[in-house]
């Protein structure tokens, strides 16, 4: 069992679509990131979410932590197969920056 | 300039065999980590390093050896390669501290043992 739970697995979209995903835990994290890896790449971070609640904003991505920092969802509006990716949610556990991944979600846009 | 940069990009080896692949980060950070990327894209941690010394060390086999010169270089030894090993390896920095520190990753190294 994995400590970060990330649904779907797998979704492949028309461009234009709207899109999201999920990151899901029972346990409660001071903060959650949400990387983007493409292929050949290594992960880049797009974003941190501290305060339970919170919702912030990247162009047509949307990133809200729940309330009881227990989990986060990513939404993409009007997908681009630029959004193509692997997407990996993200939190320390532990003392000395232990950063722990979910499995991911992969994304497929298509045109 | 490359951030954090890992070589070979790619390696292929024959099982038995020892190699080492190496990283490098130029962002002055505290903490270093190699993660390995299986065929399912799941990235687990294998080991961290802050200011060249063993902080975590996942349950990784002794065959496994991370070596820190200092605390800009961490690299990775593999003894005895096996099939098992085929995966892509990370190499990743962050600075030290806060609960919202964000990881700067290589380009990756995949490891095929043939």
């Amino acid at each position: 069992t994995q400590l970060l739970e990330q649904s779907p697995q797998f979704l492949s979209i028309q461009e234009g679509e709207n899109l999201t995903v999920y990151c899901n835990s029972s346990s409660v994290f001071s903060s959650l990131q949400w990387y983007r890896q493409e292929p050949g790449e290594g992960p880049v971070l797009l974003v941190t979410v501290v305060t339970g609640g919170e919702v912030k904003k990247l162009k047509r991505l949307t990133f809200q932590f729940g309330d009881a920092r227990k989990d986060s969802s990513l939404h993409i509006t009007a997908a681009q197969p630029g959004d193509t990716g692997l997407y990996l949610c993200a939190a320390i556990r532990g003392g000395y920056n232990k950063l722990i991944f979910g499995a991911g979600t992969r994304l497929a846009v298509h045109p | 300039d490359t951030a954090v940069s890992q070589t070979p990009k790619y390696l292929v080896t024959q099982m038995g065999n020892d190699k080492s692949i190496k990283c490098e980060q130029n962002l002055g950070h505290d903490t270093m980590y190699w993660y390995k990327q299986d065929s399912k894209k799941f990235l687990k941690i294998m080991f961290s390093y802050n200011n060249k010394e063993l902080i975590i060390n996942e349950t990784v086999p002794n065959r496994f050896s991370p070596k820190s010169p200092d605390k800009a270089h961490l690299n990775l030894h593999i003894n005895s390669l096996e099939l098992g090993d085929s995966a892509v390896y990370f190499c990743a920095s962050s600075p030290l501290g806060g609960s919202s520190t964000e990881a700067f990753f290589g380009q990756g190294t995949r490891l095929t043992v043939v």
